[in-house]
């Protein structure tokens, strides 16, 4: 059926280090894909979003891959603060929905 | 940017008493809204696709009579949880998505924490 998992549910790295949060996904149908982050006892924050017609799109710290080959997709976070810690989603919304489906998260831990 | 509200944030109710859920667009019309629930250290499960104007669409599983959905205006969905028991005790999060074409993504509310004793 359709998911979208993550490889690691922890991450932890080193402050002022790159993060490297890993997403695959199983529906060849996906179009979009966004990432988000959620702290503690909150919503999903909106990072990045990136369209099945690009292979890279970068923002402010931030770098989203998909390699649509083996259906992977990654969020890079340069330089990672201590304020990045809290969970990371990735979604996919298939061609034929509006809907997203979320993978399982991961934790990101970032020690001082 | 674009805002989402819930409200309440935290809702403590007894068994058998229905509760309403408001989820709100600030700053941007939206067409359509999702509910979605999750339960602790576990991912976001869609339950219902709202638009504006219409019913709302439920998700396999999701009890339409149980959860009732309503999407007045564009700026508000509500979420309403019919007789609640314990075991609809969850975190429930609203998203909306801007009206109007290429703006695809969902901008997520902060979630209301519903506690059912």
């Amino acid at each position: 059926g359709e998911s979208v998992g993550l490889h690691l549910p922890t991450l932890s790295v080193q402050e002022g280090d790159n993060s490297i949060i890993n997403c695959a996904y199983s529906n060849s149908a996906s179009d979009y894909f966004i990432w988000y982050k959620q702290e503690s006892g909150k919503g999903p924050q909106f990072i990045i979003d990136i369209r099945s017609n690009m292979d890279k799109r970068q923002g402010q710290r931030v770098t989203v891959l998909l390699n649509k080959t083996v259906k992977h997709l990654s969020l890079q976070i340069a330089a990672t603060q201590p304020g990045d810690s809290a969970v990371y989603f990735c979604a996919e919304r298939p061609s034929n929905t509006g809907k997203l489906i979320f993978g399982q998260g991961t934790t990101l831990q970032v020690k001082p | 940017g674009a805002v989402v509200s819930q409200h309440p944030s935290r809702v403590i109710c007894k068994s058998g008493t229905s509760v309403k859920i408001e989820c709100r667009s600030l700053d941007f019309q939206a067409t359509t809204m999702f509910w979605y629930r999750q339960f602790p250290k576990k991912s976001l499960m869609l339950m219902a696709t709202s638009n504006e104007g219409s019913k709302a669409t439920y998700e396999q599983g999701v009890e339409k009579d149980k959860f009732l959905i309503n999407h007045a205006s564009l700026t508000l969905s509500t979420l309403t949880v019919t007789s609640a028991h314990p075991e609809d005790s969850s975190f429930y999060i609203c998203s909306a998505r801007r009206s109007g074409t290429g703006q695809e993504t969902q901008y997520f509310g902060p979630g209301t924490r519903l506690l059912v004793l």
